[in-house]
């Protein structure tokens, strides 16, 4: 298996512009996590998906972030408008829904 | 809300024996301790996870006391390659299914 897969891996955007990521995750994976890591934060975890359906997206820190999963093997995580302090990297994760998750390399975000 | 104390930094000499604390003093009984690593760059990486026994696999050992208040992560020969963030976690699915990553342990391998 490829392992988790996210793209962009780098993007590099302008304030105020849409900024979309997206995440396949392993093949049979039945749970999906998008974190967001700083140097300030740190790993943050932002919304995890179960089957598909949103359980928790607590982290989620404001409305300009949404989060997506059509079907089981694609998730999206949107940012609209972006601000330069949403500059971070973004990892999704996938899991069979125990403890053990399988981490994408990231995509590192940077809005100027 | 952290459920795990670390140590935020330690060295190790490359070839010997990395031993990496974590205090987890108000576990469950239903809670496991996972421990995941960061090398740069890179996203987080599973090591090994336990709920009161020893643990070893290819990459590593947990050692958990008999109280479950602490545990110990043990890199038998520890190589440049583990210079990571090594991250201890306390985990239950009856809690939500999710992983909460606090600080971690730098740990840097020297030659």
């Amino acid at each position: 298996d490829a392992g988790v897969i996210q793209s962009p891996r780098h993007e590099v955007t302008e304030m105020g512009q849409e900024v979309t990521l997206r995440c396949k995750p392993i093949s049979g994976h039945n749970s999906l996590f998008w974190y967001r890591q700083t140097m300030m934060r740190g790993l943050e975890l932002l919304i995890y998906f179960n089957n598909n359906v949103p359980i928790d997206d607590s982290g989620m820190p404001e409305d300009r972030f949404s989060a997506k999963m059509p079907n089981a093997s694609f998730s999206t995580l949107k940012i609209q408008p972006s601000e330069p302090r949403d500059s971070a990297v973004y990892f999704c994760a996938s899991s069979f829904g125990g403890g053990e998750l399988f981490f994408g390399e990231g995509s590192r975000l940077t809005v100027l | 809300d952290a459920k795990t104390t670390q140590p935020p930094s330690m060295d190790c000499a490359e070839g010997r024996a990395a031993n990496l604390p974590c205090n987890h003093s108000t576990i469950s009984g239903n809670e496991y301790v996972y421990w995941y690593r960061q090398i740069h760059s890179q996203g987080p990486q599973y090591i090994i996870h336990g709920l009161k026994n020893n643990e070893t696999n290819e990459m590593a050992s947990l050692i958990i006391t008999e109280d479950r208040k602490s545990s110990t992560l043990i890199l038998p020969h520890a190589t440049l390659r583990d210079t990571a963030v090594y991250y201890c976690i306390v985990f239950s699915k009856a809690a939500g299914n999710k992983l909460t990553f606090g600080g971690g342990t730098r740990v840097l391998v020297k030659p």
